[in-house]
């Protein structure tokens, strides 16, 4: 089975443009969670969409929205883009539901995004 | 506020010397415990979670990690490295409500020496 894929790899944008990440789960799986990984840090927690709901959000600016599609894949759009949003954006999928030993995140290999 | 401390940000050990990566956390309940692994350019993998019940947990690639709640600790084991361990890593919580945000350190990067 394919894993978490995320689209595009990488992508160079310049301040004030508008981003949008892709995102599909693993077959099977109805969260998609995005983090934001910044250079030298650990990943930050953005959003958690489950059945095309939002079930959490970080702490991160109205810049920053998401949207999941009936098929549970999944975009983080960035709006008005700054330097400081240079990163790498980690899509993980999960399945709910499935009792505390199942709960684990299966991460993508991430969009590495350069605003210049 | 809940919070994860990895103290050391980079290690260093030869090839067959044994590891141990250091996490610290601050939550108010019992959390769930994880450690992911991260190669350049890569996504993070998991090595193994802890939920409840025995303190020491084996995962992949022959790590260990015990929790120990007087500590609040997590610490990452692993008797015998090899190079191909060489990685970041990133010790996280989550809290228990089933949602799914987890709160990672800042990670330690492993280097290997042959």
């Amino acid at each position: 089975d394919a894993g978490v894929t995320q689209s595009p790899t990488h992508l160079i944008k310049t301040r004030g443009q508008q981003v949008t990440l892709r995102c599909s789960p693993i077959s099977g799986h109805k969260s998609v969670s995005w983090y934001q990984q910044v250079l030298g840090q650990g990943p930050q927690f953005i959003f958690q969409y489950y059945e095309k709901e939002e079930r959490g959000r970080g702490n991160f600016p109205d810049r920053f929205s998401a949207r999941q599609f009936p098929n549970y894949s999944s975009e983080l759009n960035v709006n008005a883009l700054l330097l400081g949003d240079s990163a790498l954006y980690l899509c993980a999928s999960s399945l709910p539901g499935q009792g505390a030993l199942n709960e684990k995140l299966f991460f993508g290999s991430g969009t590495q995004l350069s605003v210049l | 506020a809940q919070s994860v401390t990895q103290p050391d940000i980079h290690i260093t050990v030869s090839e067959g010397a044994s590891l141990e990566l250091r996490c610290n956390y601050s939550y108010g309940a019992t959390p769930y415990l994880f450690w992911y692994v991260q190669s350049p350019g890569q996504g993070l993998q998991l090595l193994l979670k802890y939920f409840s019940g025995d303190t020491l947990v084996q995962g992949i690639k022959g790590f260990e990690a015990e929790f120990k709640r007087s500590q609040s600790s997590f610490n990452l084991r692993k008797p015998s490295v090899h190079w191909s361990d060489a990685a970041e890593y990133f010790c996280a919580v989550a809290g228990t409500s089933g949602t799914y945000k987890y709160i990672f350190g800042t990670g330690t990067r492993l280097k290997v020496l042959a």
